[in-house]
């Protein structure tokens, strides 16, 4: 019974560069989130997405940054032209349904790195 | 707004001692709540959550929280710390907004718990 299932682990871009991050949710979950750890800053929402819908992008910076939950594959937060503030954690997490008795189960993340 | 404080970012306790990790919230409506602890490089992984039911919650690893509707606290206790147990610990609050809820979290800044000997 695999959980979320986050890759690369690790990802290394140049300035300018395009990051793409994939999120693979549990088996039988069509709910996705994204959220981002910034040093010294804790974990903050992005966006919210159901299959094939963007249902709350209010954390998502306006430039830049845009996700998408295919009917098929995985969930894929896309970072272009990154710059050295965009370093940080990405974590994706993944639910059945909504409503509080169905938390999240976060994937182990992916380290963004941009030098 | 709905927003979390965790009161004190390190907390050190000896092994075998009482672990106790604050929480303040603030809602306007009643709140879910939760707990997560992260193990370096990690995800989140769910200590327990309070959903109106129990006050008093029990969660994974012998940890608990309380729900104070009157002092707006979820504090975190374990009555004895194992090494095991050194980790980031986080309070969130889940948004309710127009009869829905959903994972859309807002955290609090984290407390690095180290555990010695």
């Amino acid at each position: 019974n695999a959980g979320v299932m986050q890759n690369p682990r690790h990802l290394v871009r140049r300035r300018g560069q395009e990051a793409r991050l994939r999120c693979s949710p549990m088996k039988g979950h069509s709910h996705v989130y994204w959220y981002r750890q910034l040093p010294e800053e804790g974990l903050k929402f992005m966006v919210y997405l159901q299959k094939e819908n963007i249902i709350d992008e209010s954390g998502m910076p306006k430039e830049r940054f845009s996700a998408e939950f295919p009917k098929e594959g995985p969930s894929i937060l896309r970072i272009q032209q990154v710059v050295r503030g965009d370093s940080a954690a990405y974590f994706c997490a993944s639910s059945p349904r909504q409503g509080q008795n169905s938390p999240l189960h976060f994937g182990n993340g992916t380290r963004l790195t941009v030098t | 707004a709905q927003s979390v404080t965790q009161l004190g970012s390190h907390v050190s306790v000896s092994e075998g001692a009482l672990v106790l990790l604050r929480c303040n919230y603030s809602s306007s409506v009643p709140p879910y709540l939760f707990w997560y602890v992260q193990y370096p490089n990690q995800g989140l992984q769910l200590l327990l959550k309070y959903t109106s039911a129990a006050t008093l919650v029990k969660g994974i690893n012998g940890f608990e929280a309380e729900f104070k509707k009157s002092e707006t606290s979820f504090h975190l206790t374990k009555p004895s710390a194992h090494m095991s147990d050194a980790a980031e610990y986080f309070c969130a609050v889940m948004l309710y907004a127009g009869g829905t809820s959903y994972g859309k979290l807002t955290f609090g800044q984290g407390t690095i718990l180290t555990v010695h000997p």
